[in-house]
């Protein structure tokens, strides 16, 4: 079965630090990445999203990027961190065209608090 | 563009009891899916229930049903027997069925939070 991890699950970083945040998938192959993040109050924002190595698509300007090295890592950086970039911080995968491709399943989460 | 909009901030409901959250969306897609996902205290997104759009008949799983009125783009869900673990915040989202840059991409509304009373 497919699996998807997310890491670290908090952190806490000064203003101005940078940021990595990983995600991996397990079971699958080429799956479609996808990072979203929820700010304090409610709704999910899609940050980016990506369909194969090296191919990623940002949907908003911002403070952040993201990378794909291999075919299930999907990464999200910041060289310097802002106190906007605080939040809940989502990895998601979905499966090919066809059966199940419809359907994002999620990560566990990683919660970041810029100070 | 699409959007999705939820228009109760927080529902209440007592154990055993049904209650239903609405969701409207805006789209001029004729082709796309819908889900409710659920987020609990843990904050994983869990998938509830999803519609496709070209489905006429209304996606149950278990004690969750969907009201899916595609005319008057409207989404609702009917959790009935509810049960203390269904409290959580629940979003409606929408997604394109295929093409384009938007594909694979959800959107989500603002979100509803439910709480179960014993």
């Amino acid at each position: 079965s497919q699996t998807i991890h997310q890491w670290p699950a908090t952190l806490v970083q000064p203003v101005g630090s940078p940021l990595s945040l990983e995600c991996t998938v397990e079971g699958t192959s080429n799956p479609n990445l996808y990072w979203y993040r929820q700010a304090a109050g409610r709704g999910l924002q899609l940050l980016f999203y990506s369909v194969g190595i090296g191919q990623i698509s940002s949907e908003v300007p911002q403070n952040l990027s993201a990378s794909r090295p291999q075919d299930r890592q999907f990464i999200l950086s910041s060289k310097k961190l802002l106190l906007s970039d605080s939040g809940f911080y989502l990895c998601a995968w979905s499966g090919e065209p066809g059966a199940g491709a419809n359907v994002l399943t999620f990560g566990a989460g990683s919660r970041l608090t810029v100070l | 563009a699409q959007t999705v909009t939820q228009s109760q901030p927080e529902m209440s409901v007592q154990e055993a009891e049904t209650v239903t959250l609405s969701c409207t969306y805006d789209t001029s897609e004729s082709d796309y899916y819908l889900f409710w996902y659920k987020q609990p205290p843990s904050r994983q997104m869990i998938l509830v229930i999803r519609q496709e759009a070209y489905k006429q008949q209304n996606a149950t799983e278990n004690r969750f049903s969907v009201n899916f009125q595609k005319a008057a783009k409207s989404f609702s869900l009917k959790i009935s027997d509810s049960q203390l673990g269904d409290a959580a915040m629940y979003f409606c989202a929408y997604r394109r069925a295929k093409g384009g840059t938007s594909y694979g991409k959800l959107t989500f509304g603002q979100g509803t939070i439910l709480t179960v009373h014993p």
